[in-house]
């Protein structure tokens, strides 16, 4: 079962503007990472926030975490071609060690 | 530049034949997974390691399948016998954790494409 979905599913963007997708969860988490997979690619780590952190940063990506709403927000900004990928978050339940629980991710396309 | 390696990269069998694929993870990282990649059912985890130890396989069929680390420097899956709905991509992934730790980052090879006639 899946712990995290995200919001919306697909998104089509134009070279430049800013991506921002969601993610929500059902259970209290330790932390919470978004991924990036390119078509027919491994998933690659972006950046993960732990539970007691509300921001965080990584050039020109921007991740909010709510706990209290139990989601969290992934923004891209000034997007480019090469950014066209299937974008994930993934959770660390706390019953849980060690495994990530993964969405179904949103495809995201930037025309150029 | 360290990478997970995963052979092979592509793999045609038919219904019935045993299928194993291989995994190297990062030298130095304790936690192994793998993972089942389809558009229907999204990435699902089928078995994961620590330390070369089984922690958790609910979400393989353990019928047909099976996951071993023979030594910690590689990973195997194995079905058999393979069936058309075993078509997929499978991903290795490995970590660092630390006692007590929670889910880190996790490292994904570039994954075996299974296509099962």
């Amino acid at each position: 079962s899946q712990q995290g979905e995200e919001d919306p599913q697909a998104l089509s963007i134009q070279e430049g503007e800013n991506a921002t997708m969601n993610c929500s969860y059902k259970t209290s988490i330790n932390n919470l990472q978004w991924y990036r997979q390119n078509s027919g690619r491994g998933l690659v780590h972006l950046i993960l926030i732990r539970s007691n952190e509300r921001e965080k940063h990584s050039g020109r990506l921007r991740v909010t975490l709510d706990t209290s709403k139990k989601s969290s927000s992934l923004l891209i900004t000034a997007s480019r071609a090469a950014d066209t990928a299937s974008y994930f978050c993934a959770t660390v339940i706390r019953s849980n060690d060690y495994k990530l629980s993964f969405g179904a991710g949103t495809t995201v396309t930037v025309r150029a | 530049d360290a990478r997970v390696t995963q052979t092979p990269r592509h793999k045609v069998t038919e219904m019935g034949q045993e299928v194993t694929m291989r995994c190297q993870p990062i030298l130095g990282h304790n936690t192994v997974f793998w993972y089942r990649q389809t558009m229907m059912q999204g990435l699902e985890l089928l078995a994961y390691f620590r330390n070369r130890a089984p922690l958790d396989d609910s979400g393989m069929p353990k019928d047909r399948f099976s996951a071993e680390m023979p030594d910690a420097t590689l990973a195997t899956l194995k079905i058999q016998p393979s069936e058309p709905r075993d078509s997929a991509v499978y991903f290795c992934a490995s970590g660092l954790s630390y006692s007590g730790g929670r889910g880190e980052t996790q490292y994904f090879g570039p994954g075996t494409r299974l296509l099962v006639l």
